[in-house]
């Protein structure tokens, strides 16, 4: 079946670090991939989006690669806030997943000011 | 913007009371989703929709029932409330129309059962 890996965490980054989030999956067919956003005390939000290979996805200053032949799709970002503290979640939708969302585990993100 | 929203934010109640959490989209959304997020942070697909009177069990078995009988309403029930019900929940929604599919979630219910 579908699944995502996401980088353990969690992860402690000084104000202007820059920030790297592995994310890798397996998947049937080609899959759409995201990465969303939590922080504290609320719901997810889509922070950014690919849809075929080679695609970037960017959002807020954080970008994401779809590639296809290592199956990743990491989440970078140059430049942290405090304000980026929050938990991130990769995810894709397949064919193969009758189009349901499929997360990885989430990696707390705490920037220092 | 996605308009999603969830009643109530917060609920503490006792065990063995009946429970609704209300979600209701405005997005005219076919597809609707309920989630049970661990206080680990993993989020696990309990309930889904396809439409009016559509409703499918997920991932995670769950005691709690689904009802869709509105496009824009898919509100959850626990007949009786248990603390392993004690849990944050999760509404999202989507479009049959998005080629990507992307899933709008709304703000959560916090659940503390006692």
């Amino acid at each position: 079946g579908d699944s995502v890996t996401q980088m353990e965490g969690p992860v402690t980054l000084s104000e202007e670090a820059f920030l790297t989030i592995n994310c890798t999956y397996t998947a049937t067919g080609y899959p759409s991939l995201f990465w969303y956003v939590q922080y504290p005390g609320e719901g997810l939000q889509l922070l950014l989006k690919a849809t075929k290979a080679d695609d970037k996805g960017s959002n807020k200053g954080f970008e994401a690669t779809y590639r296809k032949e290592t199956t990743s799709f990491h989440l970078e970002k140059g430049s942290v806030q405090v304000s980026d503290s929050a938990v991130y979640f990769c995810a894709l939708i397949s064919s193969g997943s009758a189009r349901q969302l499929t997360f990885g585990s989430g990696t707390q993100l705490t920037v220092l000011p | 913007e996605a308009d999603i929203y969830q009643t109530p934010r917060y609920l503490v109640i006792g065990t063995g009371k009946k429970i609704t959490l209300e979600c209701s989209q405005t997005m005219g959304h076919d597809k609707m989703y309920w989630y049970q997020q661990d206080p680990g942070m993993e989020l696990h697909l309990i309930h889904y929709s396809y439409g009016v009177n559509s409703t499918e069990k997920g991932d995670l078995s769950s005691e709690s029932t689904v009802s869709r009988i509105r496009t824009e309403h898919f509100p959850l029930t626990l007949e009786s409330a248990r603390p392993s019900h004690t849990s944050q929940y999760l509404c999202a929604s989507s479009s049959f129309e998005e080629t990507q599919e992307t899933q709008y979630f709304g703000p959560g219910t916090r659940l503390l059962v006692l």
